[in-house]
């Protein structure tokens, strides 16, 4: 009963380097979504899939990509990565973009250096 | 800025006491409140969640004030155990199709419960 898996937990990257953090859901949900959580912020939404073929902005995209592979799987790419990046990365998944409990992953914990 | 405030930032009660935890949001357009649990390394999970047409929800342990009027909302966990020693975020969304989904969350309060 894996629910949300993202991988990796960690990850220590250089200012400038890329990375494509992966999240894949085994529950046959419709949509998933990317949030970043830093202290005394909360969770923000970076990207969010409503259904498979779609993506659309969060609250704070800018420096992100997303790619929603298939239905089960949305991945968060980094292009250059800056420091204001380091964070943890959550993604989440709910039955469908009107569905209010979504579940999340663990997390990616993100140092940029 | 954030659209839906939190506080306080951290509690500490003693097993058996009362944590409570309040937010207030700005947008009126808002019509569902969730509160999420989160323990250290993990994923928040939804606890309880209510809607503006309702003054009070309660499951379990946990109880959910809601103030239309002031545009406030709190959480209550009656009894409080060691086992509830996690972090609470407030979250706020609008009843729109092109909304759901899409929360505001509060910055979160870290509820610490001693023995």
């Amino acid at each position: 009963n894996a629910g949300v898996t993202q991988t990796p937990k960690f990850q220590v990257l250089k200012t400038g380097q890329s990375m494509t953090l992966q999240c894949a859901q085994d529950m046959n949900h419709n949509s998933m979504y990317w949030y970043r959580q830093d202290p005394g912020m909360g969770l923000r939404l970076i990207y969010y899939s409503a259904s498979e073929g779609t993506t659309d902005k969060g609250e704070v995209p800018n420096g992100y990509n997303v790619s929603r592979l298939n239905k089960r799987e949305f991945s968060l790419r980094l292009e250059s990565a800056a420091p204001s990046q380091t964070s943890v990365y959550f993604c989440a998944s709910s039955e469908r973009s009107g569905q209010i409990r979504q579940h999340f992953g663990d997390g990616t914990r993100l140092s940029i250096l | 800025q954030q659209q839906v405030k939190q506080s306080p930032q951290s509690l500490i009660v003693q097993k058996g006491g009362i944590s409570i935890i309040n937010c207030a949001y700005e947008n009126t357009a808002f019509d569902y409140f969730p509160w999420y649990q989160q323990f250290p390394g993990k994923g928040p999970a939804l606890l309880i969640a209510i809607r503006p047409d309702v003054s009070e929800k309660k499951e379990g342990r946990f109880t959910i004030s809601f103030n239309k009027s002031a545009k406030q909302f709190s959480l209550h966990i009656m009894d409080s155990q060691p086992g509830d020693s996690a972090t609470y975020f407030c979250a706020a969304s609008k009843g729109t199709t092109d909304s759901w989904g899409k929360f505001q969350f509060g910055a979160g309060t870290q509820v610490v419960v001693t023995p």
